[in-house]
């Protein structure tokens, strides 16, 4: 069965560091998200992609944040100078349309430092 | 008022209860209606969309209310492999994102 695939699985950074995280999506989903879980607390829409451009954005995904599509397989979230903050669970989610099922990946846990 | 709220739980059932389990959504406007799994530190995994008439899925149902913007979720004959945080997910019109709730927390004991 297909999946969304995601590395690394854990990243540990030090504070002020840039980190990218890197997703795999189902490869004919058009759709593709990134959230965020910090420990204890309820997972939290980042900021969604189609067509090569972000369609929609939370408030959390400000100026540090950015996504790409570099390469027509992969989908990353790049963080450019980390904070203790941004320490979290961060899931990628893909899906065929824009109203089905969305499959997410197993997540990767950013630790900042 | 939250978005999307469940009573935190923990939800502690023995082996063969039935458990129910609510949630209120705050915009009218919301279009679809979700119950995702959690297993501690993994990804959400989707258990049953949500639809106005109401569905059944094996030992799951789940009911969606409109005029009251109440979602429930009924797990009958709990198995311990039922022990997760269920989450109630929306999906605002006109937007692609889903919104989460924090999640019920169940723990089925033998």
């Amino acid at each position: 069965e297909p999946e969304v695939t995601q590395t690394p699985s854990h990243q540990v950074t030090q504070m002020g560091q840039e980190v990218i995280l890197r997703c795999v999506p189902i490869s004919n989903h058009l759709y593709f998200y990134w959230y965020r879980q910090i420990l204890g607390q309820k997972v939290e829409f980042l900021v969604s992609f189609y067509n090569n451009e972000i369609s929609e954005k939370s408030e959390i995904f400000d100026d540090q944040f950015s996504v790409e599509r570099p390469d027509g397989s992969n989908f990353t979230l790049k963080i450019r100078s980390t904070k203790l903050e941004d320490s979290a669970m961060y899931f990628c989610a893909s899906r065929t349309d824009g109203r089905g099922e969305q499959f997410f990946g197993p997540g990767t846990r950013l630790t900042v430092l | 008022r939250k978005e999307v709220e469940q009573d935190p739980g923990p939800f502690n059932v023995p082996e063969g209860a039935t458990v129910a389990f609510n949630c209120t959504y705050s915009n009218s406007a919301s279009q679809s209606f979700f119950w995702y799994r959690q297993d501690c530190r993994k990804e959400p995994k989707l258990l049953m969309s949500v639809y106005s008439s109401g569905n059944e899925d094996g030992r799951f149902t789940a009911q969606l209310n409109r005029a009251s913007q109440y979602i429930s979720l009924l797990i009958r004959d709990s198995k311990l492999s039922d022990s997760a945080t269920y989450l109630c997910v929306v999906n605002l019109a006109g937007r692609r994102a889903l919104t989460f709730g924090s999640g019920t927390r169940l723990q089925v004991q033998p």
